[in-house]
């Protein structure tokens, strides 16, 4: 059973990076049939997409946050991550890992249980 | 523009349907299948129906997916206390060639 699971800071200070990770547990990281991707959500607010990647390191990033963010995958160690440079309070949020089917992708079939990132000094 | 829109809110009584629309553009719906994912208070979010009107494998067939035109809705029919949720539609848009998630639905049963 494919599980996923973030780790990584819970506070950063403005100006610097939030850098996570995403463990993928109960399956291989590279196979064709998915990508594999970030979704985060502003406390109270909804949810908003970063970026897919394949296991090949093709990438899919939000137009929006396109200039700050760096997606990663790193398939000897079965995970991937996600940079996002020059934070602000407005960047505090739950971030989720999911995987995404290769067909579809807006489809996020399993998530993590999310870690929560607060910016602040 | 790229965007979905919902409503914000969406409420009934145990056993009723409750309906939820999800309204897009010709890059993004009209293009491309629509996902929608459930999210209860405290947890991830989950996904409830895909390409359109598929069901995952566990999710009630109490919830069902509808799609035409710029336009998606996911009804929820026999009401349960257990629905109380946030709910999400998401596609894929052509023009942004990004993901667009809705704003978010919260259902109340009353």
């Amino acid at each position: 059973q494919l599980q996923l699971q973030e780790s990584g800071p819970g506070l950063v200070k403005p100006s610097e990076t939030l850098s996570l990770t995403c463990s993928v547990s109960g399956g291989s990281i590279s196979t064709n049939r998915y990508f594999w991707g970030w979704i985060r959500q502003p406390p109270g607010k909804g949810l908003e997409w970063i970026g897919n990647i394949f296991y090949s390191g093709s990438t899919y990033y939000n137009p929006s946050l396109k200039s700050r963010v760096t997606i990663s995958v790193d398939t000897s160690n079965n995970h991937f991550s996600l940079d996002l440079t020059s934070v602000t309070a407005a960047d505090t949020a739950v971030y989720y890992c999911a995987l995404v089917r290769s067909e579809w992708f807006s489809h996020f079939g399993l998530w993590g249980r999310g870690a929560l990132v607060t910016v602040s000094s | 523009q790229s965007v979905l829109t919902q409503p914000p809110s969406a409420s009934g009584t145990p056993g009723q349907r409750v309906t939820i629309s999800c309204s897009g553009s010709s890059s993004s719906i009209a293009s491309n299948t629509v996902n929608w994912y459930q999210q209860l208070p405290g947890t991830a979010p989950k996904l409830l129906i895909y390409n359109n009107n598929q069901r995952p494998s566990g999710v009630s067939d109490r919830f069902s997916g509808s799609k035409s035109g710029t336009s998606a809705s996911l009804a929820i029919s026999g009401l349960q206390s257990e629905d109380e949720a946030d709910y999400y539609c998401a596609a894929w848009d052509d023009s942004l060639n990004g993901v667009l998630f809705g704003g978010g639905t919260k259902v109340t049963v009353l």
